[in-house]
Formats: C-alpha cells, structure tokens, sequence
C-alpha cells in the first residue's frame, strides 16, 4: 500500500480533460508545496512532468496542469491524445523523517 | 544536457550485496545544489525511492530500507554508489539513479532527469 493514494486507472477519449488525483496527510501533500508528478511509458523511465505542485518544466506542453487542495493534489491533462496514454505516478516530500513519498500510480487509457 | 547511467550486475545472489553506480555527464556532482538519488520499481509496480546524498556526502535514506543502505559519492569520477545488503527476491526490481533539486533543510522538489534504469534479478 503507497503512502499517496491515486486511482488505479482513469480514462478518456481524444479531446477530453481527464485530472488524476493524488491524496496524502497533513504530514506531506497538505504541509508542502512540493508536489511533482512523473509519466511513465512502458519500457522508460519516468518522466518529470510537473514539479511544486503547478510548475512545468521547460518543454512539457501546456495540456498538462496540476494543483493543489487541503492534503490533496491533482494533474490534469487537457485535450487528451493517443500519445498520453502511460502510467502517471505523484510524489510529495513528506518531512524529515519520511522524506519521499510516491503514489502507487494510474494508468491512463484514451479509449 | 545532464545524463545519468547506471551500471552494476544485473543478477545477484540472495543474501550478497548489490552494487550499483551511477555515472553522472553533463554536470557535476560537486557543484552543489543537488540531491543524487536511488529510486527503484518493482515489476509492474509503483515507484519507492531508496536514499539521496549530497556532494558533501549527507545520505538521507528511506526509512524502511536504512538497515541495509549505503550510497557513498565520488567526485573525482563524478558518479555516485548504491550498496544494499543482505538482498531477497523482494528486492528484485528495475534501479534507477536521479538528479533531485535540493529545496533546503532536507528538502527537493523534483527528480529530474532519471537514468534509463537497470534491472537486478535477485536469485540464486
């Protein structure tokens, strides 16, 4: 069981928005601003995405957003392509005695 | 542009010790400013960080695996180490090695980028 909980599987068609959450506690999404979130195709390695909650890093398109509420944060993926389809994977510092903590990941389907 | 390669065996024997090292281009490992880290993900699963260390040699370690890990730094090659003893089949997985972006007092925001990760296959 990961310390960050997101859904298994989320889906959508091409064109839709989809937003994948990530929920955590008060020890580590909801006390820092240090949300990042990973994409990961099959046989690669994960990919950096969006990195303190909502910043993207420079050649990552803007469909991608994430934000942030209470001990909960979100990515959301906007006008959903073939080539989004991967598994996408949260992750929050999560203090000094924990340190890093990762979302079991959700595996994205565009039908 | 930073890269970053792993290299080790990719079979280890229950009980021994895995080793593995990373090869850091592109940048260097003593010019501050960053975590160099373990990550892995077991077959089909999810992601579990292991330990970062700064160039100072400041290890900071996962909790769960702390007992058995020990990473070490070398500027002179600019690469970084990971040793993890007394290994099971539960630590077969694909190793990764990452930049992270240190944020202050223990802190990273982000690990990026990853290297393209090595599988080790614990079986005798």
């Amino acid at each position: 069981q990961s310390a960050l909980t997101q859904p298994a599987s989320v889906s959508g068609s091409p064109g839709q928005s989809i937003t994948i959450s990530c929920t955590g506690s008060s020890s580590d999404v909801g006390s820092y601003n240090l949300v990042s979130w990973y994409r990961q195709h099959p046989g690669d390695a994960p990919k950096l995405i969006i990195y303190e909650v909502s910043k993207r890093p420079s050649g990552v398109s803007n469909r991608f957003s994430g934000s942030k509420s209470g001990y909960t944060a979100s990515l959301t993926i906007s006008g959903l392509q073939a080539e989004d389809e991967a598994d996408f994977f949260c992750c929050s510092y999560a203090g000094s005695s924990r340190h890093v903590l990762f979302g079991g990941g959700t595996k994205l389907t565009v039908l | 542009q930073v890269q970053l390669q792993e290299s080790g065996p990719g079979l280890v024997k229950p009980s021994q010790t895995l080793s593995l090292t990373c090869t850091v281009s592109g940048d260097s490992i003593y010019s501050g400013g960053y975590f160099w880290s373990w990550l892995r993900q077991h077959p089909g699963k999810g992601l579990e960080w292991i330990g970062h260390i700064y160039y100072s040699g400041s290890t900071y370690y996962n909790p769960s695996l702390e007992s058995r890990v020990t990473m070490s730094i070398d500027t002179s090659k600019n690469q970084f180490s990971l040793k993890l003893s007394s290994v099971t089949a539960a630590d077969t997985a694909v190793y990764y090695c990452a930049r992270a972006d240190y944020y202050g007092l223990g802190s990273f925001s982000r690990f990026d980028p990853w290297g393209q990760g090595t599988l080790v296959t614990v079986s005798s």
